[in-house]
């Protein structure tokens, strides 16, 4: 069986500053990784994914994640956070890479940016 | 393209009464699924569609909630009679089946109160 652990219900952090939200998993099977992005009052938004290949997957807007297999691990970083990266952030797992394998979600982690 | 469709944004009902969300996917994307997000908790799937069979509804409590995806297209949940503990955005998401493209897109969600 599948599941997620996000550690961190809550993160806050200065502007410029940087950070790692931690995400841990759990699964019998290879699995597929992948980090969401909710903002305030909008759906989920895909921010990056690990399907195979390089362990590091970068997105457009800064965010890096490295999959650690050993650790079981896909935290994901910034450098320097800006004041629009304050959201929600959703670590998920799948076990499959068609659309007929579900996702499962860790409990979300708030990220908070100080001016 | 254009994203995936829910209404209402907002819904509050009394203990009892019914409730009905609908979702319109992106076109042409073969699967549909129906996650109910309670605050401070990640996305649990409800149920999922592929075109308009049902492929998992393991979590999907029977007794209350019913949904439907007619012609493969639209969707509908319905709730009846809602508890307190539905309170929740009940997110819908379409994905195609191809292999070599895998991301949900998620609707902005229906946020339920029940009082």
């Amino acid at each position: 069986a599948q599941s997620v652990t996000q550690l961190d219900s809550q993160v806050p952090v200065f502007e410029e500053a940087p950070v790692e939200l931690r995400c841990n998993y759990s699964s019998s099977v290879s699995v597929y990784l992948f980090w969401y992005v909710q903002y305030p009052n909008q759906g989920l938004q895909l921010l990056l994914k690990y399907l195979s290949g390089s362990t590091l997957v970068e997105s457009i807007n800064g965010f890096e994640a490295e999959f650690n297999k050993s650790q079981t691990s896909f935290h994901l970083r910034k450098p320097s956070v800006h004041i629009s990266d304050t959201a929600e952030y959703f670590c998920a797992v799948s076990e499959g890479l068609t659309g007929a394998n579900n996702l499962f979600f860790g409990t979300g982690t708030r990220l908070t940016v100080i001016p | 393209e254009a994203g995936v469709a829910q209404s209402p944004r907002y819904k509050i009902i009394e203990k009892r009464q019914s409730v009905a969300f609908w979702c319109n996917p992106i076109s042409g994307h073969a699967t549909l699924y129906w996650y109910q997000q309670i605050l401070g908790q990640g996305p649990k799937l409800l149920i999922q569609f592929q075109n308009n069979g049902v492929v998992d509804d393991s979590q999907l409590p029977k007794d209350r909630f019913s949904a439907e995806r007619l012609k493969g297209v639209d969707s509908t949940l319905k709730i009846q009679p809602a508890k307190l503990e539905d309170s929740a955005v009940y997110l819908c998401a379409s994905s195609p089946l191809d292999r070599d493209f895998y991301g949900y897109t998620f609707g902005s969600g229906t946020r339920l109160t029940v009082v």
